[in-house]
């Protein structure tokens, strides 16, 4: 079974600062997918930023970039000059390359402080 | 920009009563998902269905739920005969399925919280 965890309920950042939401899993595939989901008050989840496990590199997306580390099972992500808007709740997702569900961690709830 | 949209987005019904919960998944997107979250909780997978029958379901998917989808377009969950526990935020999403690592991203609609009195 495939589980992740995300070991920050709350988090928060002074505007303009940089901030990293870690979240680790466990899993016996080789290869998969992981993503990282925002969702603000209005509860809509907004993918992030997603990666291949496969691929060495890390991902970027503008000021949202991961630092994915295999060996360790860690995915963590990293916000720089954080933004008001950044204020939400960030989920950790995993997907096997075969699979059909997403496996979601329990979330870090992230205040950006003006 | 397409985008999943749900119906309705909030439902209020009492404790045995059957309710509904739409879904127009993304029009080219072939595996359809729901989830629910509860106040405060993580988001938890319930079922996922692809080229017309389920391909795979959780343990919460038991048989009070169902899933259809009627047409071409809407995707549906149904509970029969709900429970107060089901009182959830509810979250269709959906997947292209090709195209590598994008084919994988879900798209999720705003949900429907549903209130179970």
């Amino acid at each position: 079974a495939q589980t992740v965890t995300q070991s920050q309920p709350e988090m928060s950042v002074q505007e303009a600062e940089t901030v990293t939401l870690s979240c680790t899993y466990d899993t016996s595939e080789n290869n998969y997918y992981l993503f990282w989901y925002k969702q603000p008050p209005s509860r809509q989840m907004i993918l992030v930023i997603r990666q291949e496990a496969y691929k060495q590199q890390n991902a970027t997306e503008n000021r949202f970039s991961v630092n994915f580390q295999k060996a360790a099972k860690s995915f963590s992500l990293k916000i720089s000059d954080s933004q008001l808007g950044d204020t939400a709740m960030y989920f950790c997702a995993f997907m096997k390359v075969a699979g059909n569900q997403f496996y979601f961690g329990t979330g870090t709830s992230l205040t950006v402080i003006p | 920009e397409p985008e999943v949209t749900q119906t309705p987005s909030h439902q209020v019904t009492q404790m045995g009563q059957e309710v509904i919960l739409r879904c127009v998944p993304i029009s080219n997107h072939l595996y359809f998902y729901w989830y629910r979250q509860i106040l405060g909780q993580k988001v938890e997978f319930l079922v996922s269905f692809y080229n017309n029958e389920i391909s795979e379901k959780s343990e919460i998917f038991d048989d009070q739920f169902s899933v259809e989808r009627p047409d071409g377009s809407n995707f549906t969950l149904k509970i029969r005969s709900t429970k107060l526990e089901d009182s959830a935020m509810y979250f269709c999403a959906s997947r292209r399925g090709t195209g590598g690592l994008a084919g994988y991203e879900q798209y999720f609609g705003p949900g429907t919280r549903l209130t179970v009195t």
